[in-house]
């Protein structure tokens, strides 16, 4: 079994719809990162948090620490977050491996006007 | 400032030769990641550079594959004898030393091994 499980793997939505990913762990952590990835082109880091909840724009992040859990969402969603989002965790290990992050396969979102 | 920079963005390399890819990381970041990405999968760990040491190369898939960073600010992983398995997006990634680890990432170069 993965370390880090996302769902769903693929989401297609109309433009305007409120779109939630989440992210399922089995490790300690001691972060928990959302990454965005375009077609082609590199990865763009969304969030990193550790507990609570997190508000950029139109996305929030929200982690449950006791249930290994994170969910991204995207409020008023519009054909331009359509790229596949990607959950990653930072080890909790404090003898030192703690920059290594485990990722996610990803959600590819698709926003149709 | 400039982002993480790679090259070549894309690479075709027939099965048994020899590739290098560059990466140049933002001005001051002491760490540099390396990271595989075959289709359809997330990021998977390569190895790890702290300034010029490389810390951690635990995630190299085998003894082809070779990084170095020598004067503790370009990189370059370098595979040797490639195969078909090695085609994937190589990602180079950096940040400053210490918590909270904010990783930078470059744009990725696109291997294809034929």
């Amino acid at each position: 079994k993965n370390e880090v499980e996302q769902s769903p793997q693929n989401l297609t939505a109309q433009e305007g719809e409120f779109i939630t990913i989440n992210c399922s762990y089995s490790v300690g952590i001691s972060a928990l990162h959302w990454l965005q990835q375009h077609p082609g082109g590199g990865i763009v880091s969304l969030f990193m948090l550790s507990s609570g909840k997190k508000k950029h724009g139109r996305l929030i992040a929200t982690i449950n620490i006791q249930e290994k859990h994170s969910s991204l969402h995207i409020t008023a969603s519009h054909p331009r977050d359509s790229a596949v989002y990607i959950c990653a965790v930072r080890s909790g290990n404090s003898g030192g491996s703690n920059y290594k992050l485990t990722f996610g396969k990803g959600t590819l979102l698709t926003v149709n006007p | 400032g400039a982002g993480v920079s790679q090259s070549p963005r894309y690479k075709v390399a027939k099965r048994g030769q020899d590739v290098a890819l560059r990466c140049d990381p933002i001005s001051g970041h002491v760490s540099l990641f390396w990271y595989q990405q075959a289709l359809g999968q997330g990021p998977e760990f390569l190895t790890y550079f702290q300034n010029e040491a490389q810390l951690d190369k635990s995630g190299l898939p085998s003894d082809r594959f070779f990084a170095e960073r020598p004067e503790g600010s370009v990189s370059t992983l370098k595979i040797q004898r490639t195969q078909q398995e090695d085609s994937a997006v190589y990602l180079c990634a950096s940040s400053l030393t210490g918590f909270p680890y904010e990783q930078y990432f470059g744009p990725g170069t696109r291997l294809t091994v034929t």
